[in-house]
């Protein structure tokens, strides 16, 4: 069956710009999750949803991150007056539900801002 | 707090020659590990993971680790390397029942022919 798929690949912005990053998770699958994968490290989570609802938003670096799960499949993250630090390589997982099930994760979302 | 630590940036091996990445966790509760490989421009793939079930665990590819709870050790290895397993690989450790899944820094795996 089809996997994560995120959208776009490949992001190119200027610093001070709004940006939204889309996740299209495993059809049935509750849990979603983002990471951050920045240059020469692992991911780093930053935001978890069972359904529609942020269980954990503790990752997120700061306010200028934000994320929205409305109808419990598709998610969108929204980063707001971007900066050369979100440079980065934002991934997404979801698994059936949430602690003892498998994390699969899309090919990620390749964002530079200049 | 859960950490992951993976010895060595890089690491090369001749084809056919035996694969050792090196993975020590902390952790204060039962951990839940795992090894993702990612190969370029592609997404996270999962090899394997333990559960507390048995403590050698076997994945895909070829691919097994053994989870040694006196060493704090989840060691990847494969016995007879291929071309094809040249990639980026991830140890995680995920408290049982969590869902914040901790990486370590990743291995370059590079395969000489």
């Amino acid at each position: 069956g089809a996997g994560v798929s995120q959208t776009p690949s490949n992001k190119v912005t200027e610093k001070g710009k709004y940006v939204e990053l889309r996740c299209d998770p495993i059809s049935g699958h509750t849990a979603l999750y983002w990471y951050r994968q920045s240059l020469g490290q692992g991911p780093e989570f930053l935001i978890y949803f069972q359904g529609t609802g942020a269980a954990d938003d503790s990752g997120l670096p700061n306010d200028r991150f934000f994320a929205v799960r409305p109808e419990g499949s598709v998610s969108t993250l929204k980063i707001q007056r971007t900066e050369r630090g979100d440079s980065a390589v934002y991934l997404c997982a979801s698994s059936l539900t949430v602690g003892q099930d498998t994390q699969y994760f899309g090919p990620g979302t390749r964002l530079t801002v200049l | 707090a859960q950490s992951v630590t993976q010895l060595g940036s890089h690491v090369s091996v001749s084809e056919g020659a035996l694969v050792l990445l090196r993975c020590n966790y902390s952790s204060s509760v039962p951990p839940y590990l795992f090894w993702y490989v990612q190969y370029p421009n592609q997404g996270l793939q999962l090899l394997l993971k333990y559960t507390s079930a048995a403590t050698l665990v076997k994945g895909i590819n070829g691919f097994e680790a053994e989870f040694k709870k006196s060493e704090t050790s989840f060691h990847l290895t494969k016995p007879s390397a291929h071309m094809s397993d040249a990639a980026e690989y991830f140890c995680a450790v995920g408290p049982s029942g969590t869902y914040k899944y901790i990486f370590g820094t990743g291995t370059r795996l590079k395969v000489l022919a």
